[in-house]
């Protein structure tokens, strides 16, 4: 079955600094993955997208992420952060095929930004 | 497009207690999806449904059934409530093609049980 860990529960960055979110996944065959932001209260916001082709995607609110096969990762980052960008983020992957469907998330990723 | 569409955006059950969580989208999405998010759990995946009269079972399913009639709507019901179903549910939607994949989620229900 396939699985998504995100090994940081919580991540304090200053304003201004670099960021990166780590993501590794477990899954059988060419994932698509995802990354999801989420405010206090709020529903999902999609960041970023990975299906094929370049493994260097860009998202919304400058935010990039890196698919890398040899190392089951995809990894997301920004070069500088805003306070705006505290909030939870989540990596998913995709089940496709099969006559399977849905969203495999991990379990998050807190962003708290210091002034 | 009013995209994916919640109700009720809160409630509040006694155990034992049945409901029906409303689900709608006017997208035309083929596929349709029920998460749970619990705090340091993420999303969960409850069922899925893949077309109209078509739906299965994701991680989470136990204490929930849905059906799927129509392609705009995709309820989730809870039989007999209990506190362990305390949770915020999303519904998602995304097209059929494999080359997009993009779920668009509803706004969530928040719900209690106690």
């Amino acid at each position: 079955a396939q699985s998504v860990t995100q090994p940081d529960i919580h991540i304090t960055v200053s304003e201004g600094a670099s960021l990166e979110l780590r993501c590794n996944y477990s899954y059988g065959a060419t994932p698509y993955l995802f990354w999801y932001v989420q405010s206090p209260g709020q529903g999902l916001q999609l960041l970023l997208k990975y299906f094929s082709g370049d493994t260097l995607v860009q998202g919304i609110k400058g935010f990039e992420a890196e698919f890398k096969r040899s190392q089951s990762s995809f990894n997301l980052r920004k070069p500088s952060v805003h306070w705006s960008d505290a909030a939870e983020y989540f990596c998913a992957v995709g089940l496709s095929g099969g006559g399977a469907d849905g969203l495999t998330f991990g379990k998050g990723t807190h962003l708290i930004i210091q002034p | 497009n009013a995209g994916v569409t919640q109700t009720p955006k809160f409630q509040v059950l006694k155990t034992g207690q049945s409901m029906t969580l409303q689900c709608a989208q006017d997208m035309n999405h083929e596929y349709m999806s029920w998460y749970r998010q619990d705090p340091g759990m993420g999303l969960r995946l409850i069922h899925y449904s893949v077309g109209a009269g078509i739906t299965d079972q994701g991680e989470v399913p136990n204490g929930y059934n849905v059906s799927r009639s129509t392609t705009e709507d995709f309820p989730l019901r809870l039989l007999s409530a209990a506190p362990s179903q305390t949770s915020v549910y999303f519904c998602a939607s995304r097209s059929g093609g494999q080359e997009t994949y993009e779920q668009y989620f509803g706004p969530g229900t928040r719900l209690t049980v106690t």
